[in-house]
């Protein structure tokens, strides 16, 4: 158990570029979920899958916003056309998958400066 | 809609302080109230988990209660020590989507 993975832990890109996260979950663990901090707030939900079917996505997550999870193993959030608002910490976390009431382990997160 | 405020924001104590951090809901409909902390620049560690049947987890000095009638939940960490230091988040609702309060910044002095 090597815990969930993020990367790459920062990535700054120029407004209207397209960016593309990595998450690798803990193994076994069928649920992944996408939140997104900004500075002084606590995370925001985003997106869930429970292995590779994507469940429940926020009004949040726009129509530049994608996400997959192909095989139900490693997971990827991608934005296109970034706008400056889209800066902030994008967490990831995953638990076992079996019942409501699961531990979520975090990542350490990407931090996505938009300039 | 859920909504989860957490008091004080900030919270600056000697070492060795008993202390208690309030997290509130308005939904009282939540399957659990987990309570996270994170480190500058850092992913969330989980702490407890109390489901929504249960009264209260502990784990070591850091002990959760839950009330749902009233939206309630604390986080009392016994004895703090310097490496406490850290923002402390509750969240709410089912573990597919947690709704998560703001955080409490506690420093612990030595």
């Amino acid at each position: 158990d090597t815990g969930v993975s993020q990367n790459p832990r920062h990535k700054i890109t120029k407004r209207g570029q397209n960016v593309t996260f990595r998450c690798d979950p803990i193994s076994e663990h069928n649920r992944l979920y996408w939140y997104r901090q900004t500075l002084g707030q606590g995370p925001e939900f985003l997106t869930y899958f429970q292995n590779e079917a994507q469940l429940e996505k926020s009004r949040l997550l726009s129509d530049r916003f994608s996400a997959e999870r192909p095989k139900g193993s490693f997971s990827t959030l991608e934005i296109q056309r970034t706008e400056q608002g889209d800066s902030a910490m994008y967490l990831c976390a995953s638990s076992p998958g079996q019942t409501t009431n699961e531990k979520l382990f975090f990542g350490s997160g990407t931090q996505l400066s938009v300039l | 809609k859920q909504e989860v405020t957490q008091i004080p924001a900030a919270l600056s104590v000697p070492e060795g302080e008993n202390l208690v951090l309030n997290c509130s809901f308005t939904d009282s409909a939540i399957y659990n109230l987990q309570w996270f902390r994170q480190d500058p620049g850092k992913g969330l560690t989980s702490l407890l988990l109390i489901q929504s049947s249960q009264r209260e987890q502990t784990s070591g000095r850091l002990n959760a209660s839950l009330d749902k009638s009233s939206g309630r939940s604390t986080l009392y960490i016994a004895a703090s020590q310097p490496g406490d230091s850290a923002t402390y988040l509750c969240a709410g609702g089912g573990s597919e989507k947690l709704v998560f309060g703001k955080g409490t910044k506690l420093t612990v002095n030595p």
